[in-house]
């Protein structure tokens, strides 16, 4: 069973633009998780998604945003980038996202903003 | 204040000897407990997951146990090798809807 697939792997922006992460999570998982990892901050969670719908949302701006789609891939979508932005963003799915279930991440997508 | 605490924030071992890093949480209502490895630059990589009623898990050379009256938990990690070089995150999960909270981590680093 293939993995969660996590694209691009390594992004480089400027300050300003924004940028769209995508998330393939393993097949027949419906939950899909964002988190954002820095070195000062470590993982923080970002938003979960279920069955195209927006679950749960952590603390941050309206600049971050996301969707899921009806075959579970997710994007990820942030705007007006800033130079704290920087980090490395990693997806996790899981079959119902509820709890007791495995969340498996995925390899990230390293984000720098220059 | 952090839900999660973890200690010590990094460790230095020789290889083949034993370690054991500690989980004290203060999350409510508590649903499971996880220890994720994660190798630098990549994603995590889930060890064990325990419930409420268990109070050891195995995985290999890793054993985790869970104190649920105390909010504890620990990582033993046996005879380390070079590859066990990674952080080690403790995740609790509150509630019903899986809502996970994370330790910041500890950094081992197994020396030859």
């Amino acid at each position: 069973k293939a993995g969660v697939t996590q694209t691009p792997r390594y992004l480089i922006k400027t300050r300003g633009q924004q940028v769209t992460l995508s998330c393939s999570p393993i097949s027949g998982h419906r939950s899909v998780s964002w988190y954002q990892q820095t070195p000062g901050q470590g993982l923080q969670f970002l938003f979960e998604y279920f069955s195209e719908t927006q679950r749960n949302k952590g603390n941050f701006p309206g600049r971050f945003s996301g969707r899921q789609f009806s075959n579970s891939r997710s994007e990820m979508n942030v705007s007006t980038l800033e130079l704290g932005d920087s980090a490395l963003y990693l997806c996790a799915s899981s079959a119902r996202g509820r709890t007791n279930t495995e969340a498996f991440f995925g390899q990230g997508t390293r984000l720098t903003v220059v | 204040k952090n839900q999660v605490e973890q200690s010590p924030q990094s460790l230095i071992i020789l290889e083949g000897k034993n370690c054991t890093l500690q989980c004290n949480y203060t999350v409510s209502p508590f649903s499971n407990l996880r220890w994720y490895k994660q190798d630098t630059g990549r994603g995590p990589v889930s060890l064990t997951i325990m419930t409420f009623s268990e109070n050891t898990k195995s995985n290999g050379r890793y054993t985790a146990t869970l104190d649920a009256d105390t909010k504890q938990s620990s990582l033993h990690i046996t005879a380390s090798q070079l590859s066990d070089s990674a952080s080690y995150i403790c995740v609790v999960s509150a509630g019903n809807n899986n809502d996970m909270r994370f330790g910041a981590g500890t950094r081992l680093t197994v020396k030859p």
